[in-house]
């Protein structure tokens, strides 16, 4: 079974300008989250969709960040206008509802550099 | 933030059990324990989770204490390939999961 995939790996952009991160999760996973360690600091959380619905957004950090998850298959993180501090590596985590939903699948990461 | 103390970093030799501890005082009756580890430049992968009672899989055992406050992950026999930050973390009601700072694990041939 493929794994979470997360695009691109890594991304180099210039302070105010926009980036978009995709992920996506194993086929008939529900649960999507997105992740994100930025330097020196712990991962955080950032949000959790079911299906196409936001769960959770309690850890998005201002309204410069996006999130989409249209149709309930692939999601996207939109970050417009990028900061510096924005940057970091950014993960995206599935996992089935019901039985199995504790157990969360990561991808490797996109790592975003804003100078 | 459910909040969890693990120590920076542990050595281990290779072939030998390893135990990490983990402090979760502040433990809640619905919190899940569970254990992730990060490989380099991969994202964290899931190792065992429990709730009261200890827990074995193909990987590791769980060892949680009575009261719920500390738990001990169990590498049987550590391998190169277990040298990771394993991270020790309480799953609240909401499923967000907290990660703390974790325990890099050193594994010496």
């Amino acid at each position: 079974e493929a794994g979470v995939t997360q695009f691109p790996s890594h991304s180099v952009i210039e302070k105010g300008q926009t980036v978009t991160l995709r992920c996506d999760p194993i086929s008939g996973h529900d649960n999507l989250y997105w992740y994100r360690r930025v330097m020196g600091k712990e991962i955080k959380f950032l949000l959790h969709f079911v299906k196409e619905s936001k769960q959770d957004e309690s850890g998005m950090p201002n309204n410069r960040f996006l999130a989409e998850r249209t149709g309930g298959t692939y999601s996207t993180l939109k970050v417009q206008p990028a900061e510096l501090e924005d940057s970091g590596v950014y993960f995206c985590a599935s996992s089935p509802v019901g039985v199995g939903a504790n157990v969360l699948t990561f991808g490797a990461g996109s790592r975003l550099t804003v100078l | 933030d459910a909040k969890t103390t693990q120590p920076n970093s542990m050595e281990s030799n290779e072939e030998e059990p390893v135990h990490l501890p983990c402090n979760h005082s502040t433990i809640s009756g619905t919190d899940y324990i569970h254990w992730y580890r990060q490989l380099p430049s991969q994202g964290p992968e899931y190792v065992i989770h429990g709730l009261t009672s200890n827990v074995n899989n193909r990987m590791a055992s769980l060892a949680i204490a009575e009261d719920r406050k500390s738990s001990t992950l169990i590498l049987h026999r550590a391998t190169l390939r277990d040298a990771a930050v394993y991270y020790c973390i309480l799953r609240e009601t909401g499923n967000q999961f907290y990660f703390g700072t974790g325990t890099s694990l050193t594994v010496i041939p």
